[in-house]
């Protein structure tokens, strides 16, 4: 059985970092390319960033580029989101996604991690 | 930036109701447009991809159709398990855009 299971959300004062982990089992990790994706208090879904196979290309929405960071641990079938620099409207529950590997869709998700930015 | 317009933003529906929801992209993207359901509390799970494809294990009452900007997702039959929130996504370009989300409410 798939599963994704994101950890290392909480509480973090603005200007702040944060290191968000996905644990991913029953597949094979590395043949897929990654992706999280963040959905704020009562709004909807928003995109955040994606990472392939190997961890050497990586895409980010423009709101997070240069503070947000994705990698990969292929070794320990585990995703990362590095949160830097963190501001108020980054406060949300952020969800790991694997991209299908022959439809260009997420096929499977994670619980979710709530982060939440506050003084 | 593709932007993605669904209308309604919200609907209320009986049992057995056929209900459609529609997604509108600010440019072409071909059929690269997949929609998710999100039941409260709960992570979204994929329903349909590439605009028209049923995922596996996605009941048959569940479809979609469309392509270039103008995409559909029906329920027919709806079930009282069918409350949620379903989410239309495109995968043309990235950024990989979503929906505002609309919200199905059960009469």
């Amino acid at each position: 059985e798939v599963q994704l299971v994101e950890s290392g959300g909480g509480i973090v004062q603005p200007g702040g970092s944060l290191r968000l982990s996905c644990a991913a089992s029953g597949f094979t990790f590395n043949r897929h390319w990654m992706h999280w994706v963040r959905q704020a208090p009562g709004k909807g879904l928003m995109w955040v960033s994606r990472i392939n196979t190997d961890g050497t290309r990586t895409t980010y929405a423009d709101s997070v580029k240069d503070r947000l960071t994705v990698s990969r641990d292929n070794a320990k079938n585990t995703l990362y989101l590095e949160m830097t620099n963190v501001r108020a409207d980054d406060t949300a529950v952020y969800y790991c996604a694997r991209d299908g590997l022959t439809v260009r869709a997420f096929d499977s998700w994670g619980q979710g991690t709530l982060v939440t930015v506050s003084s | 930036d593709i932007q993605l317009t669904q209308s309604p933003s919200s609907l209320s529906a009986s049992v057995g109701d056929t209900i459609t929801i529609t997604c509108r992209a600010s440019q072409t993207i071909d059929i690269y447009l997949n929609w998710y359901q999100q039941k409260p509390g709960k992570a979204p799970k994929l329903l349909i991809y590439a605009a028209s494809n049923l995922q596996t294990g996605v009941p048959s009452r569940f479809s979609g159709s469309g392509s270039g900007t103008d995409f559909t997702l029906t329920i027919r039959s709806l079930q009282r398990e069918d409350l949620a929130t379903y989410h239309c996504q495109q995968t043309y370009s990235t950024p990989w855009a979503f929906g505002q989300g609309t919200k199905v409410e059960i009469k």
